[in-house]
């Protein structure tokens, strides 16, 4: 089956800093990415949704200056959390989409960021 | 506004049958997943519902019913490793993911 990989699995960082994560189709091209973050007992928020070679969509309410998305190949995006906040801490996960297919996401492991 | 709703959480009995229902209002349907999700992981698709009734994959099964904006989960011969968040989510018209907020299933032995 389609596998999704998501680099680190946990990260800590200090205020003010910034963070990136890396999401990986290791076994397919995915065109469509998807960003969620997820908060404890909430459901899933999508913060945007990333075409290879274009810029993100972003869901409203969400900062594209802090939140940057780059989806530079048919198999990587990168989540890069700037100026990192407390607020910030929580469980981002990714996703892909595979070409034509709007049936199914195959979502990586998910990245548990805490900001101290 | 867009809504899913599904309860917060259930308890069930190890070998037993439960079921957990999920109702939808969305602009448009283009479908219906359930996913499970255990804590700290991120979730793993069970199943996908496009078209009225009952999609049966082992011990969980999955029932449509488009015209009720109406669907459900059941998980039969209950294990303690089912014990998890299940959540809920429709394709909209513009083919965007709405998803519930999950419920948290309690398994006791």
């Amino acid at each position: 089956g389609a596998v999704v990989s998501q680099h680190p699995s946990r990260v800590i960082c200090k205020s003010g800093t910034s963070v990136k994560i890396e999401c990986r189709s290791l076994d397919f091209q995915a065109t469509t990415m998807f960003w969620y973050r997820q908060f404890p007992k909430k459901s899933l928020m999508l913060m945007a949704t990333s075409n290879e070679g274009s810029k993100a969509t972003y869901e409203q309410g969400v900062e594209k200056d802090k939140f940057l998305i780059n989806h530079a190949s048919l198999t990587l995006s990168t989540l890069t959390v700037t100026s990192a906040h407390p607020e910030d801490s929580s469980f981002y996960i990714c996703s892909a989409g595979v070409a034509g297919g709007v049936y199914e996401q195959y979502f990586g492991p998910g990245t548990r960021l805490t900001v101290t | 506004g867009q809504n899913i709703d599904q309860p917060t959480e259930m308890t069930a009995t190890e070998g037993a049958i439960v079921q957990i229902n999920c109702t939808y209002q969305t602009s448009g349907f283009n479908g219906l997943f359930w996913y499970q999700q255990h804590a700290g992981e991120a979730p793993t698709f069970l199943s996908y519902n496009v078209l009225d009734g009952l999609e049966e994959k082992g011990r969980f099964s999955s029932f449509l019913s488009r015209s009720k904006g109406y669907s459900y989960l059941l998980l039969k011969e209950l294990q303690m490793k089912d014990s998890a968040s299940y959540l809920c989510a429709v394709t909209d018209s513009n083919y965007q993911l709405i998803w519930g907020a999950g419920t948290k299933l309690i398994i006791k032995p």
